[in-house]
């Protein structure tokens, strides 16, 4: 069975840093695209990263997020700098059914980030 | 930058037929999906690649896609469908683009 669970969320000051985390279980996390997906309170969904052969970012978080995985340990990670009252939000890991999907079969539980003084 | 609009709200008597569409820019010419998600719980993935249901998904659910516009079709509203709905599809340029959200309400 898929699993994708999230942790590292928590209360930071404007222009701090988190490190977010998804330990995947149940499938291979470098076989497949992997997602971080946020949602605002309140708000819809934002897609924030993408990582598989290649790591893409949305415009509002690029030069300041990061997107990482760590096969040995089956991990996928998104290193959060400069952070912004804007980047409050649950943040999603989220993967791709497969190669060149573009879509999202499987989310986590979320954990949720607060940026705030 | 590619977007997807929605409507907010969605109203729909138990039993009847909803219909929530998602309007962007050649939209029939990429793939879209439909995501669901209920208060307080992570979404669901409910249509892929336009119109497939995954594994679990009730038959209920149905989606199509042409022109600009993408739709998503419940038929037979039942009271545990209702929630928030997101379209989505992958741009060249914006990447994973998500619609902005309609709310179903079962009254």
């Amino acid at each position: 069975e898929v699993q994708l669970v999230e942790s590292g969320g928590g209360l930071v000051k404007p222009g701090g840093s988190l490190r977010l985390s998804c330990a995947a279980s149940g499938f291979t996390l470098s076989s497949y695209g992997m997602n971080w997906v946020r949602q605002a309170p309140g708000k819809g969904l934002e897609w924030v990263s993408h990582m598989s052969t290649y790591k893409y970012y949305a415009d509002s978080v690029k030069g300041r997020f990061t997107i990482s995985r760590d096969n040995a340990k089956n991990s996928l990670y998104l290193q959060m700098n400069s952070l912004r009252v804007e980047d409050t939000a649950v943040y999603y890991c989220a993967r791709d059914p497969g190669s060149s999907s573009w879509y999202m079969s499987h989310w986590g539980q979320g954990t949720l980030v607060t940026v705030s003084s | 930058s590619y977007a997807l609009t929605q409507p907010p709200s969605v109203s729909v008597s138990p039993g009847q037929t909803a219909t929530i569409t998602c309007s962007g820019d050649k939209l029939g010419d990429k793939y879209a999906c439909w995501y669901q998600q209920k208060p307080g719980q992570s979404p669901v993935l409910v249509i892929y690649q336009d119109g497939k249901r995954p594994s679990g998904i009730p038959e209920r659910f149905s989606g199509s896609n042409s022109g600009n516009t993408a739709t998503l079709t419940i038929s037979g509203t039942q009271a545990m469908d209702e929630a928030d709905y997101y379209c989505q599809a992958w741009d060249s340029s914006t990447f994973y683009v998500f619609g902005t959200g309609t709310k179903v309400t079962v009254l």
